[in-house]
């Protein structure tokens, strides 16, 4: 079975710093999706950014960035510039090719200081 | 383009009670999928439907439903309520299925309703 593990429970990062959140995840699939949300106070899930395990290059979406590294199945997150809006859960999410079911990680709680 | 409607947003409900959860997906979506929130389970995936069918189904008892319209609104249902049914009940809808060419999908997520069960 798939699974995903993010093993920092809590991070902390200064405004207009750099942080990076960690993802690890397990499977024997060739065909899959990963995937950061974003889930404020709101508790409305927000869609960071995507990665096809297919593509060699980590995708970049404006302060977002990942480091894929398929061999070691780990996928974590880069926010740079961090600004107070990104304080939020963080969760990694899988998804086998063929489905549209997700296998999401613990999360990680980002808070933005000041 | 209004995003992925979930109603009600809050509600409260006793042991052994039913209680029904409503979802409008974006226009022209026609997948929706269902998700459990707990803090002890985290996010768990229920079940997904797409043109009235049930395509898959998480690991849950048999209290747990759902259903879609003609419309693509779905709905869950989960009877006999248990204290442990206490969740945030996430509902997701994106434009293709399981089994079709899902690799660019995705999944859309709405606000969630709030159950507590007393």
């Amino acid at each position: 079975a798939q699974t995903v593990t993010q093993s920092q429970p809590e991070m902390s990062v200064q405004e207009a710093e750099t942080v990076t959140l960690s993802c690890t995840y397990d499977t024997s699939e060739s065909d899959y999706y990963l995937f950061w949300y974003k889930q404020p106070p709101s508790r409305q899930m927000i869609l960071v950014i995507r990665q096809e395990a297919y593509k060699q290059q980590n995708a970049t979406e404006n302060r977002f960035s990942v480091n894929f590294q398929k061999a070691a199945k780990s996928f974590s997150l880069k926010i740079s510039d961090s600004q107070l809006g990104d304080a939020a859960m963080y969760f990694c999410a899988y998804r086998r090719g063929a489905t549209n079911k997700l296998i999401f990680g613990t999360g990680t709680l980002l808070a933005v200081q000041p | 383009k209004a995003g992925v409607t979930q109603t009600p947003r809050y509600l409260i409900k006793t042991r052994g009670q039913q209680v029904t959860l409503s979802c409008s997906p974006i226009s022209g979506h026609r997948s929706v999928s269902w998700y459990q929130q707990t803090p002890g389970q985290g996010l768990q995936f229920l079940f997904e439907y797409f043109s009235e069918t049930q395509r898959n189904k998480g690991n849950f008892p048999g209290r747990f439903s759902g259903r879609q319209f003609s419309n693509s609104r779905s709905e869950m249902n989960v009877s006999t309520l248990e204290l442990g049914d206490s969740a945030l009940y996430l509902c997701a809808s994106s434009v293709r299925t399981s089994g079709m060419y899902s690799g660019a999908n995705v999944l859309t997520f709405g606000a969630g309703s709030r159950l507590t069960v007393l």
